[in-house]
């Protein structure tokens, strides 16, 4: 089973509108990290952030924001008023210590697509 | 500026020829990795290396060899490549502290005819 699912593959939005990617995780440890990063069209990983599992506090960030629900195991990315240079492959990811924190574990990825 | 380089970018070759993709990271990390990434999959850790002459097995490391001589370096090993090992690879380093941000390089892409 897959311990993180970005169910949306691919989301398109026209510019302005605000847009929520999805994140869920599964985990039988009480404490881990979960993360978000994106991949521009230009192909690398950019580092966006990191929640730790007893920080449920939602945090925002300029236009982004993250809601992490550690009842129903979600932590879902949203982008206010979004804009073309969001167009980009966004991953959450899981770290836990079952595995050592010895890997993320990622989601398949979802696609997002800005248009003006 | 602190980064992890890999090289090459971009590589094309044919099956059955060894080939390296190397990693050097300069901000004194302990930990690397190596993932590939791709379609559908997300990605996929390969090997990671907890210090200097410490490897271990990720995911999927059927195919792959890595070797750990300096803490700055982790070269990715294809000993006899396959067609099935076209993908997109990204090294990556952090701290040893666990649940640590990682970091990564630009990525290689490797094609396997």
């Amino acid at each position: 089973a897959q311990k993180v699912t970005q169910a949306q593959t691919e989301i398109s939005v026209v510019e302005k509108e605000d847009v929520t990617l999805d994140c869920v995780y599964e985990t039988r440890d009480t404490t881990y990290y979960l993360f978000w990063y994106k991949q521009p069209p230009s192909g690398e990983l950019v580092f966006l952030i990191r929640r730790n599992s007893f920080d449920e506090q939602n945090e925002i960030s300029g236009r982004y924001s993250w809601n992490f629900q550690k009842s129903t195991s979600s932590f879902n990315f949203t982008i206010t008023a979004s804009q073309v240079v969001d167009s980009a492959v966004y991953f959450c990811a899981l770290s836990e210590p079952s595995g050592g924190y010895n890997k993320l574990i990622f989601g398949a990825g979802t696609r997002l697509a800005v248009h003006p | 500026e602190a980064q992890v380089t890999q090289n090459p970018r971009y590589l094309i070759t044919v099956t059955g020829k060894k080939l390296t993709v190397t990693c050097s990271q300069n901000m004194n990390h302990e930990y690397m990795s190596w993932y590939r990434q791709d379609p559908g999959l997300g990605l996929r850790q390969i090997y990671y290396s907890m210090n200097v002459e410490v490897t271990d097995k990720g995911d999927v490391p059927e195919g792959y060899k890595v070797s750990r001589k300096e803490k700055r370096n982790f070269p990715l090993i294809l000993e006899s490549p396959s067609p099935n090992q076209t993908s997109l690879y990204f090294c990556a380093s952090r701290p040893i502290e666990s649940g640590g941000e990682l970091f990564f390089g630009e990525g290689s892409r490797l094609t396997v005819l």
